[in-house]
């Protein structure tokens, strides 16, 4: 069965460092997404793209974040300074995007849990 | 106002036991929802969505209330494998850019 992989599976960093999570979302699908999930938090929408521009972001997803859709495969999330509280996990969707409810699913990833220290 | 609200439980039953949870959601907009499960340090997985009419999937039913803006989830027949997170999850007409989690509710089961 298809599924979303994300790399790494976990990333410590210093705080001021940039850091770039990646993902293989699932190959047919048009619509990406990543949130974020500070430990015993909820999940936190963060950003959506579809065909190669962001969709919509929230918030949280200021000018240290990025994404990028580099290739055909991979959906990458690059925050430029990192500080403390970006300590959480992070996880890439994706979503087939067509008519019907089906299509609406999105499917997750594992994450990438970041530690900054 | 949160967009979308949970009561976090944890909701602790036997095997055997129904049990239900509600959601509600603030935006009357809202057109699509889906229960997640979650297991802990684990990514969120699509149990099911919620159709208009109410929709079953063996022994997991959920309840869609536009008037009173909640949806919920019954779980008949709980097996210690239903033990974890439950997110209640909602995305506005026609944007599917954008999908409100809520804060989970925790369910417990016991042998």
């Amino acid at each position: 069965e298809p599924e979303v992989t994300q790399t790494p599976s976990h990333q410590v960093t210093q705080m001021g460092q940039e850091v770039i999570l990646r993902c293989v979302p699932i190959s047919n699908h048009l619509y990406f997404y990543w949130y974020r999930q500070i430990l015993g938090q909820k999940v936190e929408f963060l950003v959506s793209f579809y065909n190669n521009e962001i969709s919509e972001k929230s918030e949280i997803f200021d000018d240290q974040f990025s994404v990028e859709r580099p290739d055909g495969s991979n959906f990458t999330l690059k925050i430029r300074s990192t500080k403390l509280e970006d300590s959480a996990m992070y996880f890439c969707a994706s979503r087939l995007g067509l008519a019907g409810a089906e299509e609406n699913e999105q499917f997750f990833g594992p994450g990438t849990r970041l530690t900054v220290l | 106002r949160k967009e979308v609200e949970q009561d976090p439980g944890p909701f602790n039953v036997p095997e055997g036991a129904t049990v239900a949870f509600n959601c509600t959601y603030s935006n009357s907009a809202s057109q699509s929802f889906f229960w997640y499960r979650q297991d802990c340090r684990k990514e969120p997985k699509l149990l099911m969505s919620v159709y208009s009419s109410g929709n079953e999937d063996g022994r997991f039913t959920a309840q869609l209330n536009r008037a009173s803006q909640y949806i919920s989830l019954l779980i008949r027949d709980s097996k210690l494998s239903d033990s974890a997170t439950y997110l209640c999850v909602v995305t506005l007409l026609y944007n599917f850019n954008k999908f409100y989690f809520g804060s989970g509710t925790k369910l417990n089961v016991k042998p």
